[in-house]
């Protein structure tokens, strides 16, 4: 069965300092990969996908990046925090050529930036 | 402009009551329509999807519904749990990769 992972689990940090945030899937291969960022109240807001190692699509223009080292590796970046990173960051996988679009989260980093 | 409205925003109920949740979309194309649910401090879990030509599906105590022509589609639990206290999100996929997120209604199942 497949299975994801994203850690730390919380994390807190002043503002201007970095931020690496993991997720790894395993159980599958060439999964597509998402990172969403949900703030309190508000709906989940695509941040990056991926559909293979090195390949980056970003949505929203923000201070954050995103890396796909490896099949089954996503990391979130950013080199200096800002307050309105602060929010709860999701990451999720589909399998490939899927018309459903099922998207299988991990249990989220709740990131607050001080 | 693609868009999922839900209603409410919250909601209450006593526990082994029922309530129906909707959500009103403004999407094209649209592929499916899913309903996930979220618990607080964790990741969504799919509850059902709906493809254009399906106007129900049920999941045990969750049952949804679809009307294509009117892009509405709700969420109703029956005889409700204190385990179904979370957020309900509503989204819609307009093809391979793009996904519309409603912004969810959050329910508390009071003992």
């Amino acid at each position: 069965s497949q299975t994801i992972h994203q850690w730390p689990a919380t994390l807190v940090q002043p503002v201007g300092s970095p931020l690496s945030l993991e997720c790894t899937v395993e159980g599958t291969s060439n999964p597509n990969l998402y990172w969403y960022r949900q703030a309190a109240g508000r709906g989940l807001q695509l941040l990056f996908y991926s559909v293979g190692i090195g390949q980056i699509s970003s949505e929203v223009p923000q201070n954050l990046s995103a890396s796909r080292p490896q099949d089954r590796q996503f990391i979130l970046s950013s080199k200096k925090l800002l307050l309105s990173d602060s929010g709860f960051y999701l990451c999720a996988w589909t399998r490939t050529a899927t018309i459903y679009n099922e998207q299988f989260f991990g249990p989220g980093t709740r990131l607050t930036v001080l | 402009k693609n868009q999922v409205e839900q209603s409410p925003q919250s909601l209450i109920i006593l526990e082994g009551k029922n309530c129906t949740l909707q959500c009103n979309y403004t999407v094209s194309p649209f592929s499916n329509l899913r309903w996930y649910k979220q618990d607080t401090g964790r990741g969504p879990v799919s509850l059902t999807i709906m493809t254009f030509s399906e106007n129900t599906k049920s999941n045990g105590r969750y049952t949804a519904t679809l009307d294509a022509d009117t892009k509405q589609s709700s969420l109703h639990i029956t005889a409700s749990q204190l385990s179904d206290s979370a957020s309900y999100i509503c989204v819609v996929n307009t093809g391979f990769q793009k996904l519309v997120f409603g912004t969810g209604t959050r329910l508390l199942v009071s003992p």
